[in-house]
């Protein structure tokens, strides 16, 4: 099984602040990674799929890159409505999820 | 507009079974996988299952492989997920998603709003 790592787990910022996450995969996995925001109660939102491809609707502050096994996901400034929780997602083999990142305002 | 709306979810006993649904609409059904995701409560994501358009491959996670059965019904646009020996550690917040192809390697590109299976005697 593949594994997806990561960090950190907990990331205190400011709005306006640039916020980077990245996401280790236990084996390669080409560009086969998305990433998701979720809100409190909320079902999880897609915001980018094959590691840097932007879903539609999506704010352009969000944009990913990577792949093989090292992947990240960068806020350029971050929002009001960024603070959430962030995971990465293989899709390679199966589908596994990371941790998840939780991003709260400092 | 993609819908996903799923309704099934509840308290039942530990060995038990509960049958969980996810009636959709906005989008052709029988193009797309389907797949279930859960969440403990304060946890992180774990797929669960996934089936393919035509139902012609079925995937589950070792967690859940032989209790947990996953179907679909193109002609209703319905997913479902049949689960039997439910344990305490199936409790979890249950969502539906749509698979952004037909085939194997995709995310999820819409979620259902989840619903609640708690397994407690």
């Amino acid at each position: 099984d593949i594994q997806m790592t990561q960090s950190p787990s907990t990331l205190s910022a400011s709005v306006g602040d640039r916020v980077t996450i990245t996401c280790r995969a236990s084996q390669t996995i080409g560009d086969w990674l998305a990433w998701y925001q979720q809100k409190p109660g909320k079902a999880p939102k897609l915001l980018i799929y094959r590691a840097s491809t932007l879903e539609s609707g999506v704010p352009s502050r969000f944009s990913g890159s990577g792949s093989g096994t090292d992947f990240t996901l960068t806020i350029s400034s971050l929002q009001p409505d960024d603070f959430a929780t962030y995971y990465c997602q293989q899709y390679y083999s199966y589908w596994t999820f990371g941790q998840g990142t939780k991003v709260e305002i400092k | 507009d993609v819908q996903l709306v799923q309704s099934g979810g509840g308290l039942v006993q530990p060995g038990r079974s509960l049958r969980l649904s996810c009636a959709t609409s906005g989008f052709t059904f029988d193009d797309y996988a389907m797949h279930w995701v859960r969440q403990s409560p304060g946890k992180g994501l774990e797929w669960v299952s996934g089936i393919r358009w035509d139902s012609g491959v079925i995937g589950y996670a070792d967690s859940v492989k032989g209790r947990f059965t996953i179907s679909r019904d193109n002609a209703k646009k319905s997913l479902f997920l049949q689960m039997s020996s439910l344990r305490p550690e199936d409790t979890a917040f249950y969502y539906c998603a749509k698979g952004d192809s037909g085939g194997s390697s995709h995310e999820f590109d819409y979620w259902g709003q989840g619903t609640l299976v708690t397994v407690s005697s």
